[in-house]
């Protein structure tokens, strides 16, 4: 069936630094997928939805500037963390709509775990 | 704007026990209500969907939940639960956009 992977599943990395976040859609293709973030034992909550071919459209709150999203195919979107902080310690999550599916149904990735230190 | 309530953070049941996981909504229109389960360290996987049709609706691993528009809610049922069933249970609803919404979550442990 439908999956979508994430890639890495888990990333530690010194604060200031760049984090990228792969989200792939498989066999599939989704020209929309969204972004959540999840802190520890708290809920999913949206960050940006990523829109094959144009800007990602940002959540009242989340920075553009520092969450970038770049949706360039119809398999793949990315998350970069910009100048992590250890505030951005979190548990990112991925989703992507498909077809088959009820509306608002979404697939989602299996997380990365993000650590600044 | 949309939003989700699961008003029990922590829910523990003995093994073999029924359980119900509340969910309230609030939404303009026909809502399309979702609940998912997550496992530590884990991405969510679906349980059951609604959107139209019986309000009752049958998921995988047993559960079941009841829609009832005049109360708003969504709850979530299992006649006699596993201990595997211990995880953390996500109840959303759909809006504009494809968008969900999610409630806080409600975390199941199980007693053996």
């Amino acid at each position: 069936g439908a999956v979508v992977s994430q890639h890495p599943s888990r990333v530690i990395c010194k604060s200031g630094t760049s984090v990228k976040i792969e989200c792939r859609s498989l066999d599939f293709q989704a020209t929309t997928m969204f972004w959540y973030r999840q802190f520890p034992k708290q809920s999913l909550m949206l960050m940006a939805t990523s829109n094959e071919g144009s800007k990602a459209t940002y959540e009242q709150g989340v920075e553009k500037d520092k969450f970038l999203i770049n949706h360039a195919s119809l398999t793949l979107s990315t998350l970069t963390v910009t100048s992590a902080h250890p505030e951005d310690s979190s548990f990112y999550i991925c989703s992507a709509p498909h077809k088959g599916l009820a509306p608002n149904e979404q697939f989602f990735g299996p997380g990365t775990r993000l650590t600044v230190l | 704007a949309q939003s989700v309530t699961q008003p029990d953070i922590h829910i523990t049941v003995s093994e073999g026990a029924s359980l119900e996981l509340r969910c309230n909504y609030s939404y303009g229109a026909t809502p399309y209500l979702f609940w998912y389960v997550q496992s530590p360290g884990q991405g969510l996987q679906l349980l059951l969907k609604y959107f139209s049709g019986d309000t009752l609706v049958q998921g995988i691993k047993g559960f079941e939940a009841e829609f009832k528009r005049s109360q708003s809610s969504f709850n979530l049922r299992k006649p006699s639960v596993h201990w595997s069933d211990a995880a953390e249970y996500f109840c959303a609803v759909g809006g504009g956009g494809n968008k969900l919404t999610f409630g806080t979550g409600t975390q199941l442990k199980v007693e053996l």
